[in-house]
């Protein structure tokens, strides 16, 4: 099945250590997303990809930066990870087009714990 | 002002209740409007989309746009506990634009 797929689904860093984070797609969707998602807290935006074309959100951290090698994945990373980092973090995917509506597939996320 | 508010719950009724779920929204430009349901420890999977002002069904699931008063409405008729969930309600400018969504609301469905 086509998919949005998050790996790890837990992971657990130590404060200042770098953490990456990684989202595959096979629906062959040109947008990618990801979002942070702390305890019933809505999804926030930290950035998103048109293909290669990166969109950085104006409050996301200095801390928060992300790489997409290809059409295919897309990474997050966090340089120096502090304990209001600990959130579930959401990769999703898009078409565009140029009317109508096109829906973001989310992945399972991955839970990031700070310690 | 937050740009789009929803209460967070939890909100517990019993099996085949019907169920109101609500936001309201500040920014009048928002033409698309969604609900996703989330289970826990999963990612939020789109349940129904609008476009503009108006009412959509999709089987025990109807939603409800008023652009007007800038609010929003999904109505889960005969409510199973499989409904258990958090709903998110969405909202973008255009059809692929930026999702801003609400914190989302806690549903408890008890047999």
């Amino acid at each position: 099945d086509a998919m949005v797929i998050q790996n790890p689904r837990y992971q657990v860093t130590q404060f200042g250590k770098p953490v990456t984070l990684s989202c595959s797609q096979t629906l062959n969707h040109n947008v990618m997303y990801w979002y942070q998602q702390k305890s019933s807290q809505a999804p926030k935006l930290l950035f998103h990809y048109y293909d290669k074309d990166f969109n950085n959100e104006a409050d996301t951290p200095d801390n928060f930066q992300s790489r997409r090698p290809n059409t295919s994945f897309c990474f997050l990373d966090i340089r120096s990870p502090g304990l209001g980092d600990a959130a579930m973090y959401l990769c999703a995917t898009s078409r565009t087009g140029t009317g109508g509506f096109y829906e973001q597939y989310f992945g399972p996320g991955t839970r990031l714990t700070v310690t | 002002q937050k740009e789009v508010e929803q209460d967070p719950g939890p909100l517990s009724v019993p099996e085949g209740a019907i169920v109101s779920l609500n936001c309201t929204y500040s920014n009048s430009a928002f033409q698309y409007f969604m609900w996703y349901r989330q289970y826990s420890r999963k990612g939020p999977e789109l349940l129904m989309y609008t476009y503009s002002s108006g009412n959509k069904e999709d089987g025990r699931f109807t939603a409800q746009v008023d652009k007007s008063s800038k609010y929003i409405s999904l109505f889960i008729r005969d409510s199973q506990p499989s409904d258990s969930a958090t709903y998110l309600c969405a909202m973008t400018l255009s059809g692929y634009s930026t999702l801003t969504f609400g914190k989302g609301t806690m549903l408890l469905v008890s047999p």
